[in-house]
């Protein structure tokens, strides 16, 4: 079955530290990737998506991921956090033979301390 | 600005009720579905919809039923709620087609007693 991991469920951090947050996938077929990111009290919200082209995908608020089709990796980055990235980060896999069914990792759980 | 409304933000409810769910997009998007969220655990899909009154089982519909009648309104039904269904549930909604991300709703705090 496929399945997504993220290897991190709390990540504490100070300001200006930077981040990187896990993820990795067992499903070997043609994949999009995902990063939703939900705020206390919001909805989810994506924060940026994979589909082709150039690995180093960049999406909203300076936050960027790195696909790595070798490392089934899918890993997502900023250089300097701030205290308003304190929110719960998904990533998430739809495997493309599977239409838009999406499979969500458990979730990251950022604190940002000012 | 894509908005996927969820009736009830809180909801409590008593084992053995019939529990409805109501989610609405204004998109016009063919695609819906209903998953849970539970720490840990994250979001898991009940069940979900490419059309009017079509469904597909997701991954854990054990429980569960919908109900797709309007394109824009994609019920979820606890037949019979068990205090193993006290969760959060979350809407979305795409468009047809790959590629395509999911938009949210608010989601639904269910408690069941």
């Amino acid at each position: 079955a496929q399945s997504v991991s993220q290897h991190n469920h709390h990540v504490i951090l100070s300001e200006a530290a930077s981040l990187e947050l896990g993820c990795n996938y067992s499903y070997g077929g043609t994949v999009n990737l995902f990063w939703y990111v939900q705020y206390p009290g919001q909805h989810l919200q994506l924060l940026l998506k994979y589909f082709s082209g150039d690995p180093l995908v960049k999406g909203i608020k300076g936050f960027e991921a790195e696909f790595i089709k070798s490392k089934f990796s899918f890993n997502l980055r900023k250089p300097s956090v701030q205290w308003s990235d304190t929110a719960e980060y998904f990533c998430a896999v739809n495997v493309m033979e599977y239409g838009n069914k999406l499979v969500f990792g458990a979730g990251t759980i950022l604190r940002v301390k000012s | 600005d894509v908005k996927v409304t969820q009736s009830s933000r809180y909801l409590v409810k008593r084992t053995g009720e019939k529990v409805f769910l109501e989610c609405v997009q204004d998109m016009d998007h063919e695609n819906m579905f209903w998953y849970r969220q539970d720490p840990g655990l994250g979001l898991r899909l009940i069940y979900f919809s490419y059309d009017v009154k079509m469904k597909e089982k997701g991954d854990i519909p054990e429980g569960y039923s919908v109900s797709r009648e309007k394109k824009e309104r994609f019920s979820l039904i606890l037949e019979s709620a068990s205090t193993n269904q006290t969760s959060m549930y979350l809407c979305a909604s795409t468009l047809a087609g790959l590629n395509q991300p999911q938009h949210f709703g608010d989601g639904t705090r269910l408690s069941i007693l």
